[in-house]
């Protein structure tokens, strides 16, 4: 089990450009989420998944998008880079809406 | 809205000593989970403990309690006998379970920096 993944590791996009964090997991979980922490603060929540086809926003959603057209794959879709969305960002699922969530190794991500 | 509060920015504790580290949460829902994480420098987060809304005692995980005061909405975490490897940022976090059309909405405190003396 390689549990939750996460690419790329690290990554800097210029102001405007796009691109798609990318999440897989390999527990057959059916929540998955994708969060993002600023430095010296808690995580909030960006959107999140219920199941394949079912997305909800989170506190967050602004400036981004997502997809679950299977049960291992959430990416997450920045349109139009921004530089208030330089963060760290973590992927996680869980079995249920109230269990334990198993996070991916986060993504370093700079907008210049 | 679910609401977390950590109101202990930095936290010091002498090597083998215990530390709480406090949390309070604000629901309305009656069906959710409290969880507590650790993220060290390197940046993981590392899941400790759960405790269910329902459920009557307190959790507990190795060294790692949870102080559950489900009236006052408290959930503080106990760490026993502090080690050095235990200095890291410690998050609170809530999550809303069962039939709720919200469940899996989570809320995160802004987490305690726990320092370990040796």
């Amino acid at each position: 089990n390689a549990g939750v993944t996460q690419t790329p590791k690290f990554h800097i996009l210029k102001i405007g450009q796009s691109m798609t964090l990318q999440c897989t997991q390999d527990m057959n979980h059916n929540y998955m989420y994708w969060y993002r922490q600023d430095p010296g603060m808690g995580l909030k929540l960006i959107y999140y998944s219920v199941g394949a086809g079912i997305t909800d926003k989170g506190e967050v959603p602004n400036g981004y998008n997502v997809s679950r057209s299977t049960t291992e794959d959430f990416p997450l879709r920045l349109e139009l880079a921004a530089p208030s969305q330089t963060s760290v960002y973590f992927c996680a699922s869980s079995l249920s809406g109230g269990g334990t969530q198993y996070f991916g190794p986060g993504t370093r991500l700079t907008v210049l | 809205a679910q609401k977390i509060t950590q109101t202990q920015p930095g936290m010091f504790v002498q090597e083998k000593e215990a530390v709480t580290l406090d949390c309070t949460y604000d629901t309305s829902d009656q069906s959710y989970g409290l969880f507590w994480y650790k993220q060290p420098s390197s940046g993981e987060m590392i899941f400790l403990i759960y405790q269910g809304s329902y459920d009557e005692q307190n959790a507990t995980e190795g060294r790692y309690s949870l102080n559950f005061q489900k009236a006052r909405k408290s959930a503080n975490l106990v760490i026993s006998a502090s080690q050095l490897g235990d200095s890291a940022m410690y998050f609170c976090a809530m999550r809303l379970a069962g039939l709720n059309t919200n469940a899996g909405k989570s809320t995160f405190g802004d987490g305690t920096t726990l320092t370990v003396k040796p």
